[in-house]
């Protein structure tokens, strides 16, 4: 099946640092999700990007989906201490029920 | 964005009961929801899609005898999990597939479930 691999795994930062996380496939999706997930809560969406080349931003989040729609990334600019939290990729090709597949996340640590 | 709720948030039970979950999209319809599980610091990995009048489709090695899925209207879906054990124990997580919003998967806030 479709794997997803996304880096790093863990980052460790100071408050204001930019971040950068990516996924990347081995096969194309026509659908990226990125989603975040706080310790006993589920992941909640924060930026889908819809097409090839496709450059969205929510506030200090920037994400772009890949040419090739095998990789995208996800910027977060000017990180704060409420950034921690794990960041999860998701990929999803159309049509197939609507399911997306999962990267393994990044956890990230934001030191104050 | 679209708001999915599931009770209850834990449950803590004995093993060889039976545990009933419960996943809501409360301001859209969802003729498809999704249920996963997930350990610590691990992915989601998803069990099933659970389908508004039909029957569940289960991932494979997911026993659907253990983890039953009725999803009954358009707005509710529910994981039972049946006898369970203490490997049972996950953190159970829905989500509801907004058709509306180009395929959007919105999640619930999970459900601790502790089997003694």
């Amino acid at each position: 099946g479709q794997q997803l691999n996304q880096s790093p795994q863990s980052m460790f930062i100071q408050e204001g640092e930019d971040v950068s996380m990516n996924c990347t496939s081995s096969s194309i999706f026509n659908t990226w999700l990125w989603y975040k997930q706080d310790p006993g809560e589920g992941p909640v969406l924060l930026i889908a990007l819809y097409k090839a080349g496709e450059l969205t931003s929510n506030g200090r989040l920037t994400a772009q989906f890949g040419i090739t729609r095998k990789d995208s990334f996800l910027n977060i600019s000017a990180s704060i201490p409420s950034d921690v939290g794990i960041y999860f990729c998701a990929g999803q090709l159309s049509p197939n029920a609507g399911k997306s597949t999962f990267g393994d996340g990044t956890t990230l640590t934001v030191k104050p | 964005g679209a708001v999915v709720s599931q009770h209850p948030s834990w449950v803590i039970c004995k093993s060889g009961t039976s545990v009933k979950i419960e996943c809501r999209s409360l301001d859209f319809q969802a003729t498809t929801m999704f249920w996963y599980r997930q350990f610590p610091k691990q992915s989601l990995m998803l069990m099933a899609t659970s389908n508004e009048g039909s029957k569940a489709t289960y991932e494979q090695g997911v026993e659907k005898d253990k983890f039953l899925i009725n999803h009954a209207s358009l707005t509710l879906s529910t994981l039972t999990v049946t006898s369970a054990h203490p490997e049972d124990s996950s953190f159970y997580i829905c989500s509801a597939l907004d058709r509306g919003v180009l395929d959007t998967q919105y999640f619930g806030p999970g459900t601790r479930l502790t089997v003694l």
